[in-house]
C-alpha cells in the first residue's frame, strides 16, 4: 500500500498569513494527488487536482506543487473562511489512501 | 450542480447489517466510477470501496473485504454499499465520492454499531 505521511497535524496561523502542508508518498504516484479542504459539517472540497492545477473556483491563494513524491498545498494570504481541515489524496493505486490530515486554526 | 447525498446511516448492533446508499443529481452516474470512503470518529480518512462505471471492476479495502458490497444502478442514478458483519471498528461518517480522484463528495452518513 502506499502510505501518505502528511505533516504538520495542526497548524496555528492568522489572517493574512502564508501556510505549507506537505504530503509525501511512500512511492511514486505520480501526479494523481489531490488536495481537499474539509470544514465541519461541510462535504469535503477539492481544491488542487493533478498535484498542481487549481480546482475551478478555488481562489488563487490556493496552489499546489510536487517534487518528485513529495506535494506541497501552499495557502497564501490567509482570508478567515480558510480556516479547517486540508488532507491530500493518492489516487495512482489501489488501495487509495489519504494524509492523515492538517487542522488549521487561528492564532 | 453536482450533488451527491448519502443516507441509511444509523444505529446497528454488532454482528448486524446495514445498507447505505447515495443518490446522485447534477451529472450522469454511468459516466464515472465511484467510491464510498469513510472517517472514524477521531480518526483520518479511509477509502472503503470503488467500482467502475458499468460495475465491471470492484475493489475494497482489506477490512471490509468479504463484508461489504458495493453496486450501483446508473438508470436510477444510485451508489449502495450493503455492510454486514459490522463491527466497532466499522463506526464513521460514510462519504460517497465521484471518479477516481474524488472531485466531489457528499456530506456523509452516520453508521454507530453499539450494542
Amino acid at each position: 500500500d502506499i502510505e501518505m505521511t502528511q505533516s504538520p497535524s495542526s497548524l496555528s496561523a492568522s489572517v493574512g498569513d502564508t501556510v505549507t502542508i506537505t504530503c509525501r508518498a511512500s512511492q511514486g504516484i505520480g501526479n494523481d494527488f489531490g488536495w481537499f479542504q474539509h470544514q465541519p459539517g461541510k462535504a469535503p472540497k477539492r481544491l488542487i487536482y493533478g498535484a498542481s492545477n487549481l480546482q475551478s473556483g478555488v481562489p488563487s491563494r490556493f496552489s499546489g506543487s510536487t517534487s518528485g513524491t513529495e506535494f506541497t498545498l501552499t495557502i497564501s494570504s490567509l482570508q478567515p473562511e480558510d480556516f479547517a481541515t486540508y488532507f491530500c489524496l493518492q489516487h495512482h493505486s489501489y488501495p487509495y489512501t489519504f494524509g492523515q490530515g492538517t487542522k488549521l486554526d487561528i492564532k | 450542480e453536482v450533488q451527491l447525498v448519502e443516507s441509511g446511516g444509523g444505529l446497528v448492533k454488532p454482528g448486524g447489517s446495514l445498507r447505505l446508499s447515495c443518490e446522485v443529481s447534477g451529472f450522469t452516474l454511468r459516466d464515472y466510477n465511484m467510491n464510498w470512503v469513510r472517517q472514524a470518529p477521531g480518526k483520518g480518512l479511509e477509502w472503503v470501496s470503488s467500482i467502475s462505471r458499468s460495475s465491471t471492476y470492484i475493489y475494497y479495502a482489506d477490512s471490509v473485504k468479504g463484508r461489504f458490497t458495493i453496486s450501483r444502478d446508473n438508470a436510477k442514478n444510485s451508489l449502495s454499499l450493503q455492510m454486514n458483519s459490522l463491527s466497532a471498528e466499522d463506526t464513521a461518517l460514510y462519504y460517497c465520492t465521484r471518479d477516481g480522484a474524488s472531485t466531489h463528495w457528499g456530506q456523509g452518513t452516520l453508521v454507530t454499531v453499539s450494542s
